[in-house]
C-alpha cells in the first residue's frame, strides 16, 4: 500500500510566521503535488515535482515555495504566513507507470492568525 | 480552459441509490477518477474509467462516460450511511509532457437513516 505522510495534522501560526509542511511518500514515486482545499472551490494545484530537485508552478502558486530535496520528502513554504492562507493542505504522490491516479495524505489544517 | 463542475452537496436516505454528476472540459483527457473524502482525511481513489469505456462497475459503484457531453456520473446502488462523505470528479490532462490532475468542487453526500 502506498503511503503518504503529512508532518502534522493541524497547525496554528501567526501572520508574518514562515511556516513549513512536510511530505513523505514511501513508494518511491516521482512525482509529488501540494493542493490546497477550500470549501466550494475544490482541489487547487499550489506546486509539483515530477523529479528531485525539480519543481513547477501549479495554478495558485503566489505567496508559496516548495523544495525537494530527496526523492520521498516534497516540502510545501509560506515565506511569510498570512490570513487567507488558512486552509487545508494536502499533498500527494504519482508514479509514472499505471493510471496516473494520485495517492493523498491526510492533510494539514493550517490557521493563520 | 480547465474547468470540472459539480453539484455541491446531495442528501439521499439509506438504501436509496445516490447519483453524483460531473462535467469537465477537456476532451483529450485519458483517465476520470472519482475520489472519496471522509470527514478529517485526505482523499482516497475510488474507482476511474479510461476515456473509450462508456461504463464500468464496481461492486455497489458504477462509473457511466459520456464523452460526446463531457458527462461523468458516479452511481452507489443501496447507500449506507458510511457512503456519506465529499466526493470529487478529477480528469487527467496532458499539459506540456506533463499528466496533471483537475479536480471538480466536491459533492457532498448526505446518507440519513
Amino acid at each position: 500500500d502506498v503511503k503518504v505522510t503529512q508532518s502534522s495534522r493541524y497547525l496554528v501560526k501567526r501572520t508574518g510566521e514562515k511556516v513549513f509542511l512536510e511530505c513523505v511518500q514511501d513508494m518511491d514515486h516521482e512525482n509529488m503535488f501540494w493542493y490546497r482545499q477550500d470549501p466550494g472551490l475544490g482541489l487547487r494545484l499550489i506546486y509539483f515535482s515530477y523529479d528531485v530537485k525539480m519543481k513547477e508552478k501549479g495554478d495558485i502558486p503566489e505567496g508559496y515555495s516548495v523544495s525537494r530535496e530527496k526523492k520521498e520528502r516534497f516540502s510545501l513554504i509560506l515565506e511569510s504566513a498570512s490570513t487567507n492562507q488558512t486552509s487545508m493542505y494536502l499533498c500527494a504522490s504519482r508514479g509514472f507507470l499505471g493510471t496516473y491516479e494520485q495517492y493523498f495524505g491526510p492533510g494539514t489544517r493550517l490557521t493563520v492568525t | 480552459g480547465e474547468d470540472v463542475e459539480q453539484s455541491l452537496f446531495l442528501s439521499v436516505r439509506e438504501g436509496d441509490s445516490s447519483v453524483i454528476n460531473c462535467t469537465y472540459t477537456d476532451s483529450s483527457s485519458t483517465y476520470l477518477y472519482w475520489y472519496k473524502q471522509e470527514p478529517g482525511a485526505g482523499l482516497q481513489l475510488l474507482t476511474y474509467i479510461f476515456s473509450n469505456m462508456d461504463m464500468k462497475q464496481d461492486q455497489r459503484l458504477t462509473v457511466l462516460l459520456n464523452k460526446k457531453d463531457k458527462h461523468l456520473s458516479l452511481r452507489i446502488a443501496d447507500t449506507q450511511t458510511g457512503d456519506s462523505a465529499i466526493y470529487f470528479c478529477a480528469e487527467s490532462i496532458e499539459r506540456t509532457g506533463f499528466q496533471k490532475l483537475v479536480f471538480g468542487t466536491g459533492t457532498r453526500l448526505l446518507v440519513s437513516p
